[in-house]
């Protein structure tokens, strides 16, 4: 089982929609980092947040330290939004502190 | 500051060659990443530095992979000799701290070993 899960694989979408994406992690963590990549492009920082939820323009991200569990939200999704969004948590401790454990991403597709 | 930047952003390379990414942190971060990204295994963290110095290569895959990082605002990730296997997305990020501070990642170097 890997320490950071992220549901579903792959998202499709169509434009106007509300989208959810899961991560859940098994780790004790100090942050949890939702990342995004375009195809082809390079990763960007969405996300960190370490308890309770952020909002940035259409996206809202949320985390449950006692659940362990986070999700990102995408209010009015557009067809700019398709992209890889990945879930990063931060060691909080041992000999892997600090390090980031990465979920598989999540492959969302948004149609016009 | 321009972010991170990695040099080259693609590199095509013949098996057994020696093949070097380059990486330039952001001003002032103290810590930088060296990641590789595939299909297969997703994100990995290969090897980190802190105030120059390697903390943890726990994720360097063999001996043909080392990383240097002579000052704070350059680093080397090298493969000699290289591989196909070897053909990934190769990450650069750095960061002000560990903790719960942002990580910032260059483009990547998408390297082809054929």
């Amino acid at each position: 089982k890997n320490e950071v899960e992220q549901s579903p694989q792959n998202l499709t979408a169509q434009e106007g929609e509300f989208i959810t994406i899961n991560c859940s992690y098994s780790v004790g963590i100090s942050a949890l980092h939702w990342l995004q990549q375009h195809p082809g492009g390079g990763i960007v920082s969405l996300f960190m947040l370490s308890s309770g939820k952020k909002k940035h323009g259409r996206l809202i991200a949320t985390i449950n330290i006692q659940e362990k569990h986070s999700s990102l939200h995408i209010t009015a999704s557009h067809p700019r939004d398709s992209a890889v969004y990945i879930c990063a948590a931060r060691n909080a401790g041992g000999t892997s502190y600090g390090k980031l454990t990465f979920g598989q991403g999540t492959i969302l597709t948004v149609h016009p | 500051d321009a972010g991170v930047i990695q040099s080259p952003r693609h590199e095509v390379t013949e098996m057994g060659q020696e093949v070097t990414l380059r990486c330039k942190p952001i001003s002032g971060h103290d810590y930088l990443f060296w990641y590789r990204q595939t299909m297969m295994r997703g994100l990995e963290l290969l090897i980190y530095f802190n105030n120059n110095v390697p903390i943890d290569d726990s994720g360097m895959p063999e001996d043909r992979f080392s990383a240097k990082m002579p000052n704070a605002s350059f680093s080397t990730l090298k493969i000699q000799p290289s591989e196909p296997r070897d053909s990934a997305v190769y990450f650069c990020a750095s960061s002000a701290g560990l903790a719960d501070t942002e990580a910032f990642f260059g483009q990547g170097t998408r390297l082809t070993v054929v």
